[in-house]
């Protein structure tokens, strides 16, 4: 059963549009939440991360939205650029656990 | 950037081949992981190590092994390749608490 649920899937926007990628989640020992980014050809890397105890956090043009309640989080990028094109991953994990659960991935264009 | 290193990036190999993967981080992170990545699909964790003489399974059942002598080095093998075991695979490095996860760039495997 998949732990994150992430959409959509893919995703084009023009070049200064605001992208919104979405999770879901419905373990409540869930207590961090990072945002992955991968290029083709690379790993995985560490965007962003927020704690349940915020509905917000920023680092540049990246935010994620947090909804404790709903059991969703988001993440928006402002004024995207065609560098942002690469694929972006949701992840949870429980208290004290090693195990990241992953969301499936959104692709992300960016046109110029 | 982090400096977590696989080898070989890409594998082509015949089925019943033993394999091995590399996986090498200067960090001196003391846990460890190994992710399995298909197209499309959610990273799943299939082996992680909390240091030296220590592994674990993850969450995603896998045939192949891993091993810890080294803190800086965690090789995950295969003794005889399947087709069923083509896949990308990410090798992660955390210090203790855990979070965040630094990422390799993979391997890509394709066994025929």
């Amino acid at each position: 059963q998949q732990q994150v649920k992430q959409s959509p899937q893919s995703l084009i926007v023009q070049k200064g549009g605001i992208p919104i990628i979405n999770c879901a989640y419905e373990n409540t020992a869930f207590d961090y939440f990072p945002w992955y980014q991968q290029f083709p050809g690379k790993g995985p890397a560490l965007l962003i991360a927020i704690r349940p105890d915020v509905s917000e956090k920023k680092e540049g043009r990246f935010t994620i939205s947090f909804n404790k309640s709903a059991k969703q989080f988001s993440l928006h990028i402002m004024d995207s650029q065609p560098g942002d094109s690469a694929t972006y991953f949701c992840a949870a994990r429980a208290g004290g656990a090693n195990n990241l659960f992953f969301g499936t991935g959104t692709r992300l264009t960016v046109i110029p | 950037e982090a400096d977590i290193y696989q080898t070989p990036r890409y594998l082509v190999i015949g089925t019943g081949k033993k394999i091995t993967l590399e996986c090498s981080q200067t960090m001196g992170h003391d846990k460890m992981y190994w992710y399995q990545q298909d197209p499309g699909m959610e990273l799943h964790l299939i082996h992680y190590s909390y240091g030296v003489n220590s592994t674990e399974k993850g969450d995603l059942s896998s045939e192949s092994t891993v091993s810890r002598i080294r803190t800086e080095h965690f090789p995950l093998t295969l003794e005889s390749a399947r087709p069923s075991h083509t896949s990308q695979y990410l090798c992660a490095s955390s210090e203790p608490g855990g979070q965040p996860q630094h990422f390799g760039d993979g391997t890509r495997l394709s066994i025929l």
